[in-house]
C-alpha cells in the first residue's frame, strides 16, 4: 500500500510485484526528465531518462512513461527485488537552464 | 573509473566555524552543481557552475560560496555553519553543449554535522 510518512511516501510492495512510482513535475517548459535511485548514505543513482518528445521509454526491467498533459512521469519496476528497497526521485530540467529540480521522492519497500 | 569524488565523506565542525567540502571530477564536465540534502527531503540546488560562470540560486543563504579554481575541482565554503546546515552535501555535474548525454552524475556526498 502506499502511505505518507514525516516527509517522503512510502510505497510497500512484495518482492516478485511490479512497482509503480509516480511524480508530478511542476514545469511544463522542461524537456528532459530522470529518475534517481539513492540508497541511504549515498549520492543519487541514474536509472533512466526520458525526453519531452517522448511518451515511454524502457530499460532493463525498468519503464518510465510520461504524461505532459498532466505533467505526471511514472517509474515502473518489473519483478522487484529486495535489491530495489531505496528513495526514488524525479529529476526535470528545462536543457537551456542546466538546472535540475528534484521531486519529493518516495521510498520504495520491498517485502520479502 | 571516471567519477565524482567527494571528500571528506564525514565532516562535523563547529557552531560558527568555517567550513570547505571539496570535489573533484574525472568526467571532464562542463557543468559542477551543489545540492543540499535534509534527511528524508529531496536535494535542493544551491548553485551551479556552466565552465567558470557561477549561478546562484535566489533561495541560497549568503552563508553559503562556492569556488571553481578549474573544470576538475569545486568547492563549497559555508562561511558560519549553524545546526540548520547540518545535511548531507551532494556533488553533481554533467555535459552541455558537448555531447548528448546531461544527465547528472552524483558524488557519493558528504554528511556534515555541526554541534
Amino acid at each position: 500500500g502506499e502511505s505518507v510518512g514525516l516527509h517522503l511516501p512510502t510505497l510497500s510492495v512484495q518482492e516478485g510485484d511490479n512497482s509503480i512510482i509516480n511524480c508530478a513535475y511542476s514545469n511544463s517548459a522542461s524537456d528532459y526528465f530522470i529518475w534517481y535511485k539513492q540508497e541511504s548514505g549515498k549520492g543519487p543513482q541514474f536509472i533512466i531518462d526520458i525526453r519531452s518528445n517522448m511518451d515511454k521509454r524502457q530499460g532493463q526491467r525498468v519503464t518510465v512513461l510520461l504524461n505532459k498533459t498532466v505533467k505526471h512521469l511514472s517509474l515502473q519496476i518489473a519483478a522487484t527485488q529486495p535489491g530495489d528497497s531505496a528513495v526514488y526521485f524525479c529529476a526535470e530540467t528545462n536543457s537551456g537552464t542546466y538546472k535540475y529540480i528534484f521531486g519529493t521522492g518516495t521510498r520504495l519497500k520491498v517485502l520479502a | 573509473d571516471a567519477m565524482v569524488i567527494q571528500n571528506p565523506r564525514y565532516q562535523v565542525t563547529q557552531f560558527g566555524k568555517p567550513v570547505t567540502l571539496s570535489c573533484s571530477q574525472t568526467l571532464n564536465h562542463n557543468v559542477m552543481y551543489w545540492y543540499q540534502q535534509k534527511s528524508s527531503q529531496a536535494p535542493k540546488l544551491l548553485f551551479h557552475y556552466y565552465d567558470k560562470d557561477f549561478n546562484n540560486e535566489a533561495d541560497t543563504p549568503d552563508n553559503f560560496q562556492s569556488r571553481r579554481p578549474n573544470t576538475s575541482f569545486c568547492f563549497l565554503d559555508i562561511r558560519s555553519p549553524g545546526l540548520g546546515d547540518a545535511a548531507m552535501y551532494l556533488c553533481a555535474t554533467s555535459s552541455h553543449g558537448r555531447a548528448d548525454n546531461e544527465k547528472l552524475f552524483f558524488g557519493s556526498g558528504t554528511q556534515l554535522s555541526v554541534l
